[in-house]
Parts: C-alpha cells; structure tokens; sequence
C-alpha cells in the first residue's frame, strides 16, 4: 500500500517568512497528525484531526501555525511568520481507527524546515 | 507534566552482540508502550509495542519489557546487525486521551 506522502522534503525560507507543508495520508485513514521533531529530540505532537475534526492542538503556536484537513483527506500546514526557532523536521502521520484507542503511526518522511 | 525518560542518548555495541535501551514513565495510568525506529532522512516506524496488561513481548530479534511497579520499560535486540543502527524512540500512551509521551531517542551504532 502506498505510505504517508508529505512535500516537499526541503524548505529553506528567512525568518518572518510563511511556509506551508502539504500531506497526504495513508487511503483510509481516519486520524491524522502533525509532529515537530527538532534535532536531537522526539516528535511533539502540535496537531491532531479525526477526519476534518481537531481533536488535540493544545500544543500548536495558534498565533503562527494553522492547519486544516479539507475533506478529511489531505492536510496543510501553515507557519506565519517564520521564526528561527521553528527550524526542525515536520512529520505526517496517520492511523486507522480514528484515535479511538492506542494504535500504530505510520508516518511520512517529513519536510526539513530551515530558517534563516 | 507527564514524562518519559530514555537511555542511553547514544548506545555503541559490537557487531552481533546484544542492544538494551531503557525507558521511564511517569504517568502511572500510562497503559500503551511502543517503541519506534527512525533511519536517516525517514519518518519513525514502529517495530515492536506492549500494553500493560502484558509483561513481555518478543518478535524475532527484538523484545520489550515492561516493569509497571517500577514504570520502566525496555527494548532489547539480539545478535545486533549493521541495518540496526538507526535512532530509537520509547513513547508511553496515556489513557485518557491515547496521545503518545515521546522519548528522546537513542541513537544505535552497530560497529563492524
């Protein structure tokens, strides 16, 4: 089956700049979620839907970041403005029973993100 | 906050020896352990989970084992091989709402 698919797999941008991050998720399923993996750690989570629904964003810097899963397929992620700080890797995962229990992630190869 | 502790952050071993990489939880009601593998340049894939209701599970040359007294749990390879190394990631799940509490690695080097 075709994996988790995420573009594009390099950014560079200047800070204050925005940047947008594109993924589509394994066909079927429901749950999808955005990670920030800074060098050296592991992923945070900043996002989570359950088809076109938000189920978690407590952890998303609302006053930069946005996302949005049209249709609960695809999903966007956006930064505005940039910052130094947010130089790291950004992950897509989904799973398959829309987060109503503990399963596996499958996850993108992600986009690297470096701001200058 | 709810945390998950990992060692080593760096873990060298002799080709064909064996790998154990340690992790701690601090939610007591934590009841979901994965372990996932990142290879260079890719996203993390799972290679092995346990829920708490278990004590020990294996897989080929991979096995977990949880310890929910204490609150650890670990990951052991035998007869490491050079496609081992990579970076490996601990996580703890909590109950209420299933989102996963991440290590912070721990990067495996297979010496030839």
């Amino acid at each position: 089956e075709a994996g988790v698919a995420q573009s594009p797999r390099y950014k560079i941008i200047e800070k204050r700049q925005s940047v947008a991050f594109w993924c589509n998720p394994i066909s079927g399923h429901a749950t999808l979620y955005w990670y920030q993996q800074i060098l050296g750690q592991g992923p945070k989570l900043l996002i989570q839907f359950q088809n076109n629904g938000v189920v978690d964003d407590s952890q998303l810097p609302k006053d930069r970041f946005s996302a949005e899963r049209l249709k609960g397929v695809d999903s966007t992620l956006k930064i505005q403005p940039a910052k130094l700080e947010d130089s790291a890797v950004y992950l897509c995962a989904s799973s398959w029973t829309g987060g109503q229990g503990n399963e596996k992630l499958f996850f993108g190869s992600g986009t690297q993100l470096s701001v200058l | 906050g709810e945390n998950v502790e990992q060692h080593p952050s760096t873990l060298s071993v002799q080709e064909g020896d064996s790998a154990v990489i340690k992790c701690t939880y601090s939610d007591s009601a934590s009841n979901y352990f994965p372990w996932y593998k990142q290879e260079l340049g890719k996203g993390p894939q799972l290679i092995i989970d346990i829920r708490s209701n278990v004590g020990e599970k294996k897989d080929q040359r991979i096995a977990v084992t949880l310890n929910k007294t204490a609150k650890h749990f670990s990951l052991h390879i035998t007869e490491t091989q050079p496609e081992d190394s990579a970076v490996y990631f601990c996580a703890a799940s909590r109950r209420s709402n299933y989102q996963l509490i991440w290590g912070a690695g721990t990067k495996l080097i297979i010496k030839p």
